[in-house]
Parts: C-alpha cells; sequence; structure tokens
C-alpha cells in the first residue's frame, strides 16, 4: 500500500540538542511538506519542497532546517535555534497542484525538556 | 491575504444528533480549491473532500454532507446522525493564491473538535 511513513512517533529530547524526523513516501508525489501542528493553531507550514534538490521556506521555518536529496524522502531537523520546539509534527505529499490534496503520515510528537 | 476561519473550537453532541463544523474563508483569487480533513485520535489527517470554486453544488456522501457557498465565502460540513467514531478534530483548507507559483500548499483553519458522546 502506499503512503507516508513518518518515525519515529514519539521523540524526546534535552534542550540545546538538534533532532531529526523521518518522513519517507512511495506514492511517486513530487512535493512534500512539513506542518506543525499546536492546540488552538491549526497547522502551519515549515518547508516544502517541490522537487528534489530544492525546498523553499514556509510560514514558520526558523530554527528547523531540511534535505531532498532523494524523491522519497524529506527529513526535518529541529536546531536547538527553535524556541519552542515541543510540537506535533506532520509530514505530508502531493502531487503538487493547487487542486491536489495531501496526503499525510502519521505525525511525529517531539517533547523538549 | 488568504485566511481560513473555523470558529468553532469544540463541538460536544449525542449520538445520533445532527451536527454542522463552519468554515469560512478569505481570498482575493476567482479560482481556488477548499479542503477538508478528519484527524482522528490516531494523528493523521485524513482527506474527505475537495471542491472548486466554480462547483456549487452541494455534495453528499453518506451522513456526511458538504454546502458551499461563495456568497459568503462558507464551505460547511454537516454529520448526520453523528456517531462516536465521528469523534476527532476536523479541518477546512484553503488551496495556496493563484499566480506563477503553484506549490500545492493549504492553508488550514484553527480546527473544530468534535465529541460524540455514546
Amino acid at each position: 500500500d502506499g503512503g507516508i511513513t513518518q518515525s519515529p512517533k514519539y521523540l524526546f529530547r534535552k534542550e540545546g540538542q538538534n533532532v531529526t524526523l523521518s518522513c519517507e513516501q512511495n506514492l511517486n508525489h513530487d512535493a512534500m511538506y512539513w506542518y506543525r501542528q499546536d492546540p488552538g493553531q491549526g497547522l502551519r507550514l515549515i518547508y516544502y519542497s517541490q522537487i528534489v534538490n530544492d525546498f523553499q521556506k514556509g510560514d514558520i521555518a526558523e530554527g528547523y532546517s531540511v534535505s531532498r536529496e532523494k524523491k522519497e524522502s524529506f527529513p526535518l531537523t529541529v536546531t536547538s535555534a527553535q524556541k519552542n520546539p515541543t510540537a506535533f509534527y506532520l509530514c505530508a505529499s502531493s502531487m503538487g497542484r493547487r487542486n491536489s490534496p495531501l496526503h499525510f503520515g502519521n505525525g511525529t510528537r517531539l517533547t523538549v525538556t | 491575504a488568504q485566511k481560513v476561519t473555523q470558529a468553532q473550537t469544540e463541538i460536544s453532541v449525542v449520538e445520533k444528533e445532527d451536527v454542522t463544523l463552519d468554515c469560512v474563508y478569505e481570498t482575493r483569487d476567482t479560482t481556488y480549491y477548499l479542503f477538508w480533513y478528519k484527524q482522528p485520535p490516531s494523528g493523521e489527517l485524513v482527506f474527505l473532500i475537495r471542491r472548486n470554486s466554480f462547483d456549487e453544488q452541494n455534495e453528499i456522501s453518506g451522513r456526511y454532507s458538504w454546502n458551499f457557498q461563495k456568497s459568503t465565502s462558507s464551505f460547511n460540513f454537516t454529520i448526520t446522525a453523528s456517531q462516536v467514531v465521528d469523534s476527532a478534530v476536523y479541518f477546512c483548507a484553503l488551496s495556496e493564491a493563484g499566480g506563477s507559483s503553484n506549490t500545492g500548499k493549504l492553508i488550514f483553519g484553527q480546527g473544530t473538535t468534535l465529541q460524540v458522546k455514546p
């Protein structure tokens, strides 16, 4: 079955440490996205990529970094510069057109203490 | 600017009641797309429906129905005879502004948490 896999489901880190969240898709989608979800704030876009080796900042990119070396993979690194990293992170992919629905992974819940 | 507003933060109903989730959007585009997603406790967002701005016909799928009204910039979602399994967070979303950059990004509302009690 095609889909998006995010790992791990839960992640705990100490403040000051960088952490990388994994996202893999086998839907052959060109575009991939990272969203952050906080209670009462909906989903906010962190980074997105329309094609391999290219990506753009979303609305809240500060303190995050990404790479897109393969079509199937779009890992997100939460750096120590992110002031409030504890959140639920969702990865998505799509055909990349305006009428394309996003397909989401199960998410990673990151807790930084 | 584009914006999606879901004014209802939480709704609680008893099983078999009908419930409507409101969604109001703002956009300057004449062509745009609206979406509804369901997020069950497992966390994954599940795509429910897409509607384009030229199609104002209401959509019905089983117990789910959607009412799109351009005149009021609303795209409301009704669940008929709600069930406990409908308990989830529901998000309304709007396609990004048109133009040269078609990236497939969506602008999401804040979400409405629906609790259906037995």
